[in-house]
């Protein structure tokens, strides 16, 4: 069946360094990629998608590029603030019916 | 507008007891999907509804079922609740048909701690 894998956490960071979190996925068809923002005590917020291969999600400073050959979704950004300290979640959907979630990696990122 | 809005957002219940979750879309969207976050894991499906009528259900035991209102609006029923059933029930609200490209907008979610 399909699924996501995302590195382990936490990742801890201090502000304004470089920010990976890798993302690979398993999927019959082409799916659709996400990347979900999970503050602490609330629910999903979307943070940045893309549907094709080669296309590039980008939102607030972060973005990740659909790679096909190495069914990938990295999640970057060049510079974290202490403010982007939350749960980050990769997901998939390859028709109607659902997202499928990783296990999330936590961010830390100290002044 | 309003955003998916979940009620109650916390919730105390005792083993073997029944509750009900309630949750209502974004106006427009006819697409309500139902998630069970345990502590530490990503958010699991449990059922999407579409135009009333159940268009998936996730690996989760008869004790769960939901329904979707003619308003569009659903509610997500648990019976004989155990303790493993403590969780962040999400709910995803989304258009019905597009969500691939524009993906699922969820509410804040009801924390049931059952105990």
């Amino acid at each position: 069946g399909d699924s996501v894998t995302q590195m382990e956490g936490p990742v801890t960071l201090s502000e304004e360094a470089f920010l990976t979190i890798n993302c690979t996925y398993t999927a019959t068809g082409y799916p659709s990629l996400f990347w979900y923002v999970q503050y602490p005590g609330e629910g999903l917020q979307l943070l940045l998608k893309a549907t094709k291969a080669d296309d590039k999600g980008s939102n607030k400073g972060f973005e990740a590029t659909y790679r096909k050959e190495t069914t990938s979704f990295h999640l970057e950004k060049g510079s974290v603030q202490v403010s982007d300290s939350a749960v980050y979640f990769c997901a998939l959907s390859t028709g109607f019916q659902k997202l499928v979630f990783g296990t999330g990696t936590r961010l830390l990122v100290s002044p | 507008d309003a955003g998916v809005t979940q009620s109650p957002t916390h919730l105390i219940k005792t083993r073997g007891q029944h509750v009900t979750l309630r949750c209502s879309p974004i106006s427009g969207h006819k697409s309500v999907s139902w998630y069970q976050q345990v502590l530490g894991q990503g958010p699991q499906f449990i059922f999407q509804y579409y135009e009333k009528e159940e268009r998936g259900r996730g690996n989760f035991p008869d004790r769960f079922s939901a329904r979707q209102f003619p308003n569009y609006s659903s509610e997500l029923n648990v019976n004989a609740l155990l303790l493993g059933d403590s969780a962040l029930y999400l709910c995803a609200s989304s258009l019905g048909g597009r969500e691939r490209m524009h993906g699922y907008t969820f509410g804040s979610g009801t924390r049931l701690t059952v105990v």
